[in-house]
């Protein structure tokens, strides 16, 4: 089984540019989360989705939102990038998002904001 | 609040050595699971060994185990024979059942194995 891929590995944007990532997970499962990580603040929960629909949404701005396809493949979107939004997004997916699923990262997404 | 605290930032074994990293969590809820997760260099984040906590016997994963206290909020990975693949980051990290898609990580411990 393939694995969780992400789309683009890199990306170089300026502030005030919008950016989408795309996560795809493995074939099967149907809950996608992500994560940003950075050497400040660490690994941090962004959102997840089930079934299209946003199931839990970690503290971060509204600038911050994500969607998920009827094949469970999901994009997240980061409109009017500051500088602080360097970071790498990782997502992961799951079964279902049950409670005690294991979930399966990607290789995740390098954003640098100039 | 629900927190993850991973002491040691840094640590360093020799090849065939044992290593234990040390994580103590913090949460109110009864029912969770707990996780150890490595990312070696290229980034890929990897399970490495998970624990539920109302099971009471430790896990463990080929020379992977966890020494899990439940009532002092400990959960230490102990790396037997380490070897030069295990050079990670390594993540302790718990979920809930309130919130079962959100893991909550600790800052991580770099493991560097050595010659």
């Amino acid at each position: 089984k393939a694995g969780v891929t992400q789309t683009p590995r890199y990306l170089i944007k300026t502030r005030g540019q919008q950016v989408t990532l795309s996560c795809s997970p493995i074939s099967g499962h149907r809950s996608v989360s992500w994560y940003q990580q950075t050497p400040g603040q660490g690994l941090q929960f962004l959102f997840e989705y089930f079934s299209e629909t946003q199931r839990n949404k970690g503290n971060f701005p509204g600038r911050f939102s994500g969607r998920q396809f009827s094949n469970s493949r999901s994009e997240m979107n980061v409109s009017t990038l500051e500088l602080g939004d360097s970071a790498l997004y990782l997502c992961a997916s799951s079964l279902n998002g049950a409670f005690g699923e294991t979930q399966y990262f990607g290789p995740g997404t390098r954003l640098l904001v100039l | 609040a629900q927190t993850v605290t991973q002491s040691q930032p840094e640590m360093s074994v020799q090849e065939a050595e044992t290593v234990t990293l040390s994580c103590t969590y913090d949460t109110s809820e009864s029912n969770y699971y707990l996780f150890w997760y490595k990312q070696p260099p290229s980034r890929q984040m990897i399970l490495v060994i998970r624990q539920e906590a109302y099971k009471q016997q430790n896990a463990t994963e080929n020379r992977f185990s966890v020494n899990f206290q439940k009532a002092a909020k400990s959960f230490s990975l102990k790396i037997s024979d380490s070897q030069l693949g295990d050079t990670a980051m390594y993540f302790c990290a718990f979920i809930t059942e309130k919130a079962a898609s959100k893991l909550t990580f600790g800052t991580g411990t770099r493991l560097q194995v050595t010659l």
